[in-house]
């Protein structure tokens, strides 16, 4: 069984570009969830999505934005992009709703973001 | 902001089982414990996970004690690629969702 699939797996954009990632969950699952990961603030939150709607979000200016396809298949856009969006991506994925507090829940490997 | 506090290092011979410590206080009744590596530029791996008893798979045993404010990851023979950063986290509910919040984890080396 295939894992939590990401795209790209490396990207370089320039500032005030805008950028859009792909997460492909696990087969069957229907929750997916994006974080950032930089040196400086570690691993945050960034928002989760469970059928097509987005269930939770964490403290991202409204730059960032994502959404999820009827296939649970997940974006996430980032807009006029500033140095300090540069990061390492992560994509989660796990069957059930975020409401089921014990839920299993399986990252990607992630998209390398590097703005210039 | 994370429920939980962990060393920020620990180190463990090769062989030998790894005892990850994690501290978290203030866990309400239906929050899970979770545990995660991970390993240099690569995505979390998830670990094992438990609400009030004892856990086991083929990767480790989680032990939680019976206050449930701490609980121990164990490796049970640690290798020198078990060497990552453990998070130790508490799924927290912000409305009727739950979320992982991270800490800064634990770095464990496995020195051969």
């Amino acid at each position: 069984k295939a894992g939590v699939t990401q795209t790209p797996r490396y990207l370089i954009k320039t500032r005030g570009q805008q950028v859009t990632l792909s997460c492909s969950p696990i087969s069957g699952h229907r929750s997916v969830s994006w974080y950032q990961q930089t040196p400086g603030q570690g691993l945050q939150f960034l928002f989760e999505y469970f059928s097509e709607t987005q269930r939770n979000k964490g403290n991202f200016p409204g730059r960032f934005s994502g959404r999820q396809f009827s296939n649970s298949r997940s974006e996430m856009n980032v807009s006029t992009l500033e140095l300090g969006d540069s990061a390492l991506y992560l994509c989660a994925s796990s069957l059930e709703s975020p409401t089921i507090s014990g839920n299993t829940i399986y990252f990607g490997e992630g998209s390398w973001l590097t703005v210039v | 902001d994370a429920k939980t506090t962990q060393p920020p290092s620990m180190d463990c011979a090769e062989g030998r089982a790894a005892n990850l410590p994690c501290n978290h206080s203030t866990i309400s009744g239906n929050e899970y414990v979770y545990w995660y590596r991970q390993i240099h530029s690569q995505g979390p791996q998830y670990i094992i996970h438990g609400l009030k008893n004892n856990e086991t798979n083929e990767m480790a045993s989680l032990i939680i004690t019976e206050d449930r404010k701490s609980s121990t990851l164990i490796l049970p023979h640690a290798t020198l690629r078990d060497t990552a950063v453990y998070y130790c986290i508490v799924r927290v509910a912000q409305g009727s969702n739950y979320k992982l919040t991270f800490g800064k984890g634990t770095l464990l080396t496995v020195n051969p």
